[in-house]
């Protein structure tokens, strides 16, 4: 069964500095990895998504995420934090042979920015 | 695209009572997701349509929930006789046919049950 684990429930970082968020997935197969951006009272937003190719993607908002597959692990990242990025993200394993469909989700990290 | 649509955005109800919920995907996406999202937790997956075929239903969708998608477009998921614990967050997703394609999440609707 597939799974995703971010250890992080909260993380707090100052405006201007750089982010990392934290993703770890079981699965046996090759995995097709998201990470989503919930703000509140809106749907869930896709930041980026891999499904094959080059490890380091690039995404919305000036977000990126490296999978390592020795790691099972799908980190994303940001090198400056804007005070609107404040928000729930969401790590997200997709069984590759449906694509995007029955996505299981990890539990969320909240993320606050400090002025 | 005006993209995935929800109704209601909001519903209280009294236990005990039936709820209905809508969901209006992106026009040309073929594949229709509903998931159910806790205080604290990612969303779960409830169940999924291509077309009008309902080809999923998770473990967590009892007999008191049902959905449906008659034509094709629009999905309704109903649940009857509505207990506290189904007070969370619906969402409704919807996927194209590419082979590399997303899901594109509604607004939700969230439900209280008093």
């Amino acid at each position: 069964a597939q799974s995703v684990t971010q250890p992080d429930i909260h993380i707090t970082v100052s405006e201007g500095a750089s982010l990392e968020l934290r993703c770890n997935y079981s699965y046996g197969a090759t995995p097709y990895l998201f990470w989503y951006v919930q703000s509140p009272g809106q749907g869930l937003q896709l930041l980026l998504k891999y499904f094959s190719g080059d490890t380091l993607v690039q995404g919305i908002k000036g977000f990126e995420a490296e999978f390592k597959r020795s790691q099972s692990s799908f980190n994303l990242r940001k090198p400056s934090v804007h005070w609107s990025d404040a928000a729930e993200y969401f790590c997200a394993v997709g069984p590759s042979w449906t694509n995007a469909g029955k996505s299981t989700f990890g539990d969320g990290t909240t993320l606050t920015v400090k002025p | 695209d005006t993209g995935v649509s929800q109704d209601p955005r909001h519903k209280i109800t009294k236990r005990g009572q039936n709820v209905t919920f809508r969901c209006d995907p992106i026009s040309e996406h073929n594949r229709l997701y509903w998931y159910r999202q806790t205080l604290g937790q990612g969303p779960e997956f409830l169940t999924y349509f291509q077309n009008e075929a309902q080809l999923e239903k998770s473990r967590l969708l009892s007999d008191r929930f049902s959905a449906e998608r008659p034509k094709g477009s629009f999905s309704t998921l109903e649940i009857q006789r509505t207990e506290q614990g189904d007070s969370a967050m619906y969402l409704c997703a919807s996927e194209g046919y590419s082979a590399t394609a997303t899901q594109y999440f509604g607004p939700g609707t969230r439900l209280t049950v008093l």
